[in-house]
């Protein structure tokens, strides 16, 4: 069964940092994308990041450029959000997806998610 | 990043049809053989149900169905069910490879 988890949510002043991370198993992860989505609360679904899945093309939204960066490790099976200068706007549910396919380096197919981990960003 | 256009909210009594309209731009619907359609129930991680504007994810009931009109994407969900009450989202592939969602849709089911 295909499973997605992540942690390493938590409480962060503005300015601050967290890193993220997402531990995936039950498929061969090493040939699937990933991607993060944020949702703040009672608020609507953001795309935040993505990582092919040789982690050689990597993009991220235009809210959390040169803030946040998105990596993989393609041997422990696990994708991270380092996230930096982090603002108020920034709190939410942070979940990771598995895209079913790609075309070409478009992958659009957001199929499996994980529960999500929660971060606030608070004075 | 400008979101997609949702209606906020829509009801339907069970066993009546129900659709979901999505408007975007020639960026992203008009442009994008890439529209989904998820559903989330209170407090839980959304669910797929259509990718590729019309396929039905694994497992999906056919009572869901997608399609696409120019900027306008739709979801159309068949003899509604009690259980079928969340919220929905599109979302499309937009021409500077990046991912928009739509607002969203409440819908209910009286």
């Amino acid at each position: 069964q295909e499973k997605l988890v992540e942690s390493g949510g938590g409480v962060v002043q503005p300015g601050g940092s967290l890193r993220l991370s997402c531990a995936a198993s039950g498929f061969t992860f090493t040939t699937f994308a990933i991607h993060w989505v944020r949702q703040a609360p009672g608020r609507g679904l953001e795309w935040v990041a993505f990582a092919f899945y040789d982690a050689k093309k990597t993009d991220l939204a235009d809210s959390v450029k040169g803030r946040f960066t998105i990596s993989r490790d393609n041997v422990k099976d696990t994708v991270s959000l380092q996230m930096d200068s982090l603002r108020v706007e920034d709190t939410g549910t942070y979940y990771c997806v598995k895209s079913r396919f790609c075309s070409g380096s478009i992958c659009p197919t957001f199929e499996t998610w994980g529960q999500g981990t929660l971060v606030s960003v608070s004075s | 990043q400008s979101a997609l256009t949702q209606p906020a909210s829509q009801s339907a009594s069970p066993g009546q049809s129900l659709t979901l309209s999505c408007t975007g731009t020639s960026r992203d619907i008009g442009s994008s053989r890439y529209v989904s359609w998820f559903q989330q129930h209170p407090g839980e991680a959304p669910r797929l149900l259509i990718y590729s504007t019309n396929t039905r994810a694994s497992g999906v009931s056919d009572r869901f169905s997608g399609s696409k009109s120019g900027n306008t994407a739709s979801l159309t969900i068949s003899e509604l069910h009690i259980k079928d009450e969340a919220d929905y989202y599109c979302m499309s592939y937009r021409d500077d490879a990046t991912y928009v969602f739509g607002t969203g849709t409440a819908v209910s089911v009286l």
